[in-house]
């Protein structure tokens, strides 16, 4: 069954500067990856998604993912961070009945 | 707005009471999905329907937990005889059902067993 692993479980920066938010997947290579975001009090939102057409992947709001299968990774980063980008990230395969399987989360806080 | 609906968006119930929630989820969409997520985790599959079929239930779902989709539209999720440990947020999501793997996801139903 597809798993993955989220390295830290929060993740602080100083606004403007890098996110790195870290996902390995299990071995076996997932048809699709996912990236969600959740804002507080909202529901979980599509960050962006790997389907084998492209390792690096841009999503909405700056974000952007690379595909590395030597590394089973698909860490998500953004070059300079933002007030607005404070919530809960997922990580997430999927196969082909759409059925997403979560990581534990890691929860972005950015300080001014 | 034509998103993914959920309703009630609390609930508070004594342990012992039975509970139902509802999805309605965005109109097109075949396949819809329930999770329930709890503090500080990720949300956890619970059982997904293409229309009106039910075509998976998780080992989380146990009997005191039923969920259909009658005519292929809304979804209700009932738990009956309601614990302490259900407290949880239950989340609906929809998709084409295209397999593009894309979820979309209602505000969810948060709830309180005293």
């Amino acid at each position: 069954a597809q798993s993955v692993t989220q390295l830290g479980s929060h993740v602080s920066v100083s606004e403007g500067a890098l996110v790195l938010l870290r996902c390995n997947y299990s071995s076996s290579v997932p048809p699709y990856l996912f990236w969600y975001v959740q804002y507080p009090n909202q529901g979980l939102q599509l960050l962006l998604k790997y389907t084998s057409a492209a390792t690096l992947v841009k999503g909405i709001n700056g974000f952007e993912a690379e595909f590395k299968k030597s590394e089973t990774s698909f860490h998500l980063t953004k070059p300079s961070a933002h007030m607005s980008d404070a919530a809960e990230y997922f990580c997430a395969p999927a196969g082909n009945t759409d059925k997403l399987i979560f990581g534990t989360g890691t929860r972005l806080q950015v300080f001014p | 707005d034509t998103g993914v609906s959920q309703n009630p968006r609390h609930k508070i119930t004594k342990r012992g009471q039975n509970v139902t929630f509802r999805c309605d989820p965005i109109s097109e969409h075949n396949r819809l999905y329930w999770y329930r997520q709890t503090l500080g985790q990720g949300p956890e599959f619970l059982t997904y329907f293409q229309n009106e079929a039910q075509l998976e239930k998780s080992r989380l779902l146990s009997d005191r937990f039923s969920a259909e989709r009658p005519k292929g539209s809304f979804s209700t999720l009932e738990i009956q005889r309601t614990e302490q440990g259900d407290s949880a947020m239950y989340l609906c999501a929809s998709s084409f059902g295209r397999s593009t793997g894309e979820l979309f996801f209602g505000e969810g139903s948060r709830l309180t067993v005293l």
